[in-house]
C-alpha cells in the first residue's frame, strides 16, 4: 500500500479563503507533484520538485503555488479561492528514477462556492 | 504541445475481453503506462510498457505497443465487474521533470 496522504479529503470554502491543501508521503521520495483532475476525468499537471527547495510549473497553469521545505511535504496553496478552482487535486511521488511507480494519494475534492 | 488520446467509454459484458486504446505524441517517451482509478480514489499503476518492447502480458493484462504508430493499448482478459473503473494511459514529459502526462481516461463498464 502506498504511503502518501493527502489532506482534507474534502472541502467545501467560500470564494476568496485561502487554503492549504497538504501532501505527505513517507517512502522518501524525491520527486513529487501535484495534478488536477477535472470532473471529466483528465489529469494536468500543475506543479513538480525535484527535492528539497525545487518547484517547477507543469502542463496546466495554476494560479496555485506549492513548496518544498521537507522531503516529505509538498503543500499546495490557493491565497485566494475561486469557484473556478473547484476540481479534484491528486498528489503523487516517485523515486529519482524515470522507469519507478509514481504513487498516488487519495486526492482532495475542492469545491469553492 | 504533448498530447495523449483515449476514447472516453467501453462498455463490455462480463467475461468478455476488453481493449482499450490510446495514441500518444512524444516518441522519445521511453516508459508507458496504464493507471486504473475506481470511484473515489487515486490512481495505481496497473503496468508499464517499456519502449523498445511490443508486447507485455501480465495475467489477465496484455499491454501492446505500435511505437511508429504511437499506439498503446491495453487488453483485459476475462473482464470482471471488478474491472470497472476509469483507466488511464500515461507517457513520461521528458521536459517536465519526467512527470507523467495523462489522457482524459477511458471509463470502463463492466455489466454482467
Amino acid at each position: 500500500e502506498a504511503d502518501i496522504y493527502q489532506t482534507p479529503r474534502y472541502l467545501v470554502i467560500g470564494t476568496g479563503k485561502k487554503i492549504t491543501l497538504e501532501c505527505s508521503q513517507t517512502m522518501g521520495h524525491d520527486k513529487m507533484y501535484w495534478y488536477q483532475q477535472d470532473p471529466g476525468m483528465e489529469l494536468h499537471l500543475i506543479h513538480y520538485s525535484y527535492g528539497v527547495n525545487s518547484t517547477e510549473k507543469g502542463d496546466l497553469s495554476s494560479e496555485s503555488t506549492v513548496s518544498r521545505i521537507r522531503t516529505e511535504h509538498f503543500p499546495l496553496t490557493l491565497e485566494s479561492a475561486r469557484p473556478s478552482h473547484t476540481s479534484q487535486y491528486l498528489c503523487a511521488s516517485s523515486e529519482c528514477v524515470v522507469n519507478t511507480e509514481a504513487f498516488f494519494g487519495q486526492g482532495t475534492r475542492l469545491t469553492v462556492v | 504541445g504533448e498530447d495523449v488520446e483515449q476514447s472516453l467509454f467501453l462498455s463490455v459484458r462480463e467475461g468478455d475481453s476488453s481493449v482499450i486504446n490510446c495514441t500518444y505524441t512524444d516518441s522519445s517517451s521511453t516508459y508507458l503506462y496504464w493507471y486504473k482509478q475506481e470511484p473515489g480514489a487515486g490512481l495505481q499503476l496497473l503496468t508499464y510498457i517499456f519502449s523498445n518492447m511490443d508486447m507485455k502480458q501480465d495475467q489477465r493484462l496484455t499491454v501492446l505497443l505500435n511505437k511508429k504508430d504511437k499506439h498503446l493499448s491495453l487488453r483485459i482478459a476475462d473482464t470482471q465487474t471488478g474491472d470497472s473503473a476509469i483507466y488511464f494511459c500515461a507517457e513520461i514529459h521528458n521536459q517536465a521533470g519526467t512527470a507523467l502526462i495523462f489522457g482524459k481516461g477511458t471509463t470502463l463498464s463492466v455489466s454482467s
